[in-house]
This record gives C-alpha cells, structure tokens and sequence, in this order.
C-alpha cells in the first residue's frame, strides 16, 4: 500500500464548474496535510496546507480532512484553464514529507 | 532574494559516472529534502534532514548519497549504483517540524539529469 495514494486521472472538468481532488494516506500518526500545484516542467507550489479535522477554504480553494477516514481532499470552486496542472497531496510526520503521485487536471474552456 | 537555487538546471553524465547536484538555500530553513521525478509521476522522497549534520533514508534512497555540513547546503551524489538514474530532481528546504508543525516546503527550479 503506497503511503499517499491519488487517483492519476486526468480529471476533466468544463470552465466554471468544481474539481474535486481526492487523496488517501495509510500513516494514521501523520500531522499535517498540503496540496500543491505542479504546472508541466516547473517545480510544485503550494495550495494551501491543514492539520485541523474540516474544512478550510482559501479564495476559490478548500480542503478538506477527515482524520478518521485517512482522507483529504481539494475543491476548486469557478474551474479556471489556468487551474488545469497536476495536483499533488503531500503528507508529514515528524518531518518526513510524503507526496501522492498527483493528479491531472484539465478544465475545458 | 531569498530562496533555493539547484545547479546546473541541465545535467548529462555517462553511465556509470558519479554525479553531485547542488542545493543551496538562503532561507535559513532547517529542513531540506531530495526527491525525484519520472514523467507523469508525483515526487519520491530520496533524502531528508532536519538539522545540520543529521539526515534520514527516504523511500528510495538506494544508489544515491547526501551530506550535511552546512545549513545552506544538502548536495546529492548520484552514484553508479544508481540504476535508472535519468530523472528530474527536486530540492526543497522548509522550516524544521521540531520548530513549527505545519510549515510548507518550498522548491528549487529543479535539475533534470539524463545519463547515456
């Protein structure tokens, strides 16, 4: 079982609407949760980060953890082209900082 | 200007040769990590360190090789035994955990080295 797991995709999603990113961690001890975004070619930028059970929303971002299911996940409100780049979840126990293999996303204008 | 600068952005070696990448940071960040990159994969974690002098195996640290002398610097040596070496390779430093829990990883620009 891979530590973090994201469904690859793509996921495609028409201009305007909400992309739902989803991520799964298997290390129940793990503190804190980020999602980045990695355009092609270029190095991952944060998102947004939470540690907190819930929901936490960021413009047009919200994330959102549930400790007890080993789950985060990443909404993206008013899907934007420029919105469309692979999406990591990244995940931290005591400094060891594990990613998801990310995943796809397009949004079709 | 503070942040990571990783060097040389290109880097071609032949097989069988070691090689250094070069991470340095202005960020006074404790932290630091190596990870590699295959096309159309997320980031695998090579190396890490928390504190000068000190760091950890990764998940894949097999054929690869750091040191920690200094605060600003986490270079990583590719080594022969390294057997699909071709890759892009991420540096990223961040304030240690021991420090502040929920602290953000910044990125150099990466290095993409292709042995042949």
């Amino acid at each position: 079982q891979k530590e973090v797991e994201q469904n690859s995709g793509p996921l495609s999603v028409p201009e305007g609407a909400i992309a739902s990113l989803n991520c799964t961690y298997s290390d129940r001890g793990s503190q804190s949760f980020f999602w980045y975004r990695q355009y092609s070619g270029k190095s991952p930028e944060l998102i947004m980060f939470i540690y907190s059970n819930g929901d936490k929303e960021d413009g047009r971002f919200t994330a959102q953890l549930n400790k007890a299911s080993q789950y985060v996940s990443l909404l993206i409100r008013d899907s934007q082209p420029s919105d469309s780049a692979t999406y990591l979840c990244a995940v931290s126990n005591t400094g060891k900082l594990i990613f998801g293999q990310g995943t796809t996303l397009q949004v079709k204008p | 200007d503070g942040g990571i600068t990783q060097s040389p952005k290109y880097l071609f070696r032949k097989e069988g040769q070691n090689v250094t990448l070069s991470c340095e940071q202005n960020l006074n960040h404790d932290a630091m990590y190596w990870y590699r990159q295959d096309p159309g994969q997320g980031l695998r974690l090579i190396y890490y360190s928390q504190i000068v002098n000190d760091f950890q195996k990764g998940d894949i640290a097999e054929g690869y090789s750091v040191s920690r002398e200094k605060k600003e610097s986490f270079p990583l040596t590719v080594t022969s035994a390294q057997k699909n070496p071709t890759a892009f390779y991420l540096c990223a430093s961040s304030i240690a955990y021991w420090r502040l829990m929920n602290t953000e990883a910044f990125f150099g620009q990466g290095t993409r080295l292709t042995v042949v």
